[in-house]
């Protein structure tokens, strides 16, 4: 059982918002802006999305923004796309559980 | 191209051992360095962390005492040695890039340990 909690499923249509959230503890996501987020397509190695709460890497699109809610993160995807559909994981410093159990986004 | 490339998987049997290895190219290795792993079917799990020097290690606690990280700075390598290995320990294993605070940037394309008799 991870310390960080994630819904095991979302989804959405071509063009809507999804969002994702990451629910800890005062010790992990409510402690500091040190959330990150990561997208695994199938069969694919986990890539960095969002990081620092609400940075992006270069070349991640700007349809996808973090936020922060004392204990509870969330990945959102506006404008959602095919590309989109993958698993997508939490991460925190702090805690006893480095990730999330990780969202299937499907996208209908 | 920044990027690290694991090495070393494959089958092995319950007990058994084996050495998995990181090679790092594209940037200075001055980071701390994670091994991170994924079960079939199942979630990321992180395994162990090295710091920059190989001073410090980390472990879950389901590994300690069985798994020993390394690296060697002085050709860009990170390694993961497994003894006495599990059935549960069966998994895709990715070497990580820790680019401060558990955010991790650079990710390998894993090398998968089947642990059966």
């Amino acid at each position: 059982q991870s310390g960080l909690t994630q819904p095991p499923s979302a989804s959405g249509s071509p063009g809507q918002s999804v969002t994702i959230s990451c629910t800890g503890t005062n010790s992990d996501v409510g402690g500091h802006n040190h959330v990150s987020w990561y997208q695994q397509r199938p069969g694919k190695a986990p890539k960095l999305m969002i990081y620092e709460v609400n940075k992006r890497p270069s070349g991640v699109p700007d349809r996808f923004s973090g936020s922060k809610s004392g204990n509870t993160a969330s990945l959102t995807v506006s404008g959602l796309q095919a590309e989109d559909e993958a698993d997508y994981y939490c991460s925190s410093h702090g805690g006893s559980k480095v990730f999330g159990g990780g969202t299937k986004l499907t996208v209908l | 191209e920044v990027q690290v490339v694991e090495s070393g998987g494959g089958l092995v049997q319950p007990e058994g051992s084996l050495r998995l290895s990181c090679a790092a190219s594209g940037f200075t290795f001055n980071y701390w360095l994670k091994w991170v792993r994924q079960a079939p079917g199942k979630g990321l799990e992180w395994v162990a962390d090295i710091n920059k020097d190989g001073s410090e290690t980390y472990y879950v606690d389901s590994v300690k005492g069985r798994f020993t990280i390394s690296r060697d700075n002085s050709i860009n390598s990170l390694y993961l040695q497994m003894n006495s290995l599990r059935a549960e320990d069966t998994a895709v294993y990715y070497c990580v890039r820790d680019m401060g605070w558990n955010t991790f940037d650079i990710w390998g394309q894993g090398t998968m340990v089947t642990v059966s008799s």
